[in-house]
């Protein structure tokens, strides 16, 4: 059964960069797939961050895409979110997921992991 | 950019009868469309992909039907777990990839 763990700091300084991993296990990342970085402000709707391919290949929502770095570690199964000069707004429940293929949902998701952008 | 609009934002139904969401693209995504479940506190649970094929799991009143630009999620006998919020994707044309805004099903 794939799992995936999201993890990192619950509460992040304005104008600090954001930094989540994403443990995933019952699947090697190595062996494929696209992995993705998804969050949900509270009290609001979905909004795609980026996601990675196994070899590297970055894709970025262009609303963020200065500010997003995505990088995958398959040494450690893991995938990784960088994001800098965070504000209020970034504040918001965090989920990585997996997509199969580029054309294709995100069919198993973490349960999440709330960040808070506050000094 | 794609945009997924879906209507209601609200839907209020008793439970044993049928509930039907609504999505529509900003423009054609064929049938690369997805349906998730969100429930307080949980993460999304994929229910419907392209746009008519149940996930693995997910039961028979759930079907999902739809091409191009228009959508619809139906849950034909709503049952108590089934109230939540539902959102749907497209995944054809990306960056970025798109979600609706949600419908929230509630008891009515």
């Amino acid at each position: 059964q794939v799992q995936l763990q999201e993890s990192g700091p619950g509460l992040v300084k304005p104008s600090e960069t954001l930094s989540l991993t994403c443990a995933v296990s019952g699947y090697s990342i190595n062996s494929g797939y696209y992995w993705g970085w998804i969050r949900q402000p509270p009290g609001k709707g979905l909004e795609w961050i980026g996601s990675i391919y196994h070899g590297g290949s970055t894709y970025y929502n262009p609303s963020l895409k200065s500010r997003v770095t995505i990088s995958v570690d398959t040494s450690k199964n893991q995938f990784s979110l960088k994001l800098s000069s965070v504000t209020a707004a970034d504040t918001a429940m965090y989920y990585c997921a997996r997509q199969v293929a580029l054309i294709a949902p995100f069919d198993y998701w973490g349960q999440g992991t709330l960040v808070t952008v506050s000094s | 950019e794609i945009v997924m609009t879906q209507s209601p934002a609200t839907l209020s139904v008793s439970p044993g009868e049928r509930a039907t969401l609504s999505c529509r693209a900003s423009q054609s995504v064929s049938t690369n469309l997805a349906w998730y479940q969100q429930k307080p506190g949980q993460a999304p649970r994929l229910l419907i992909y392209g746009a008519s094929t149940r996930a693995t799991g997910i039961p028979a009143r759930f079907s999902g039907s739809g091409s191009g630009t228009e959508f619809t999620l139906t849950i034909s006998s709503l049952q108590s777990e089934d109230f939540a919020v539902y959102y749907c994707q497209q995944y054809n044309n990306w960056p970025p990839l798109t979600f609706g805004g949600g419908t929230k099903v509630e008891i009515k």
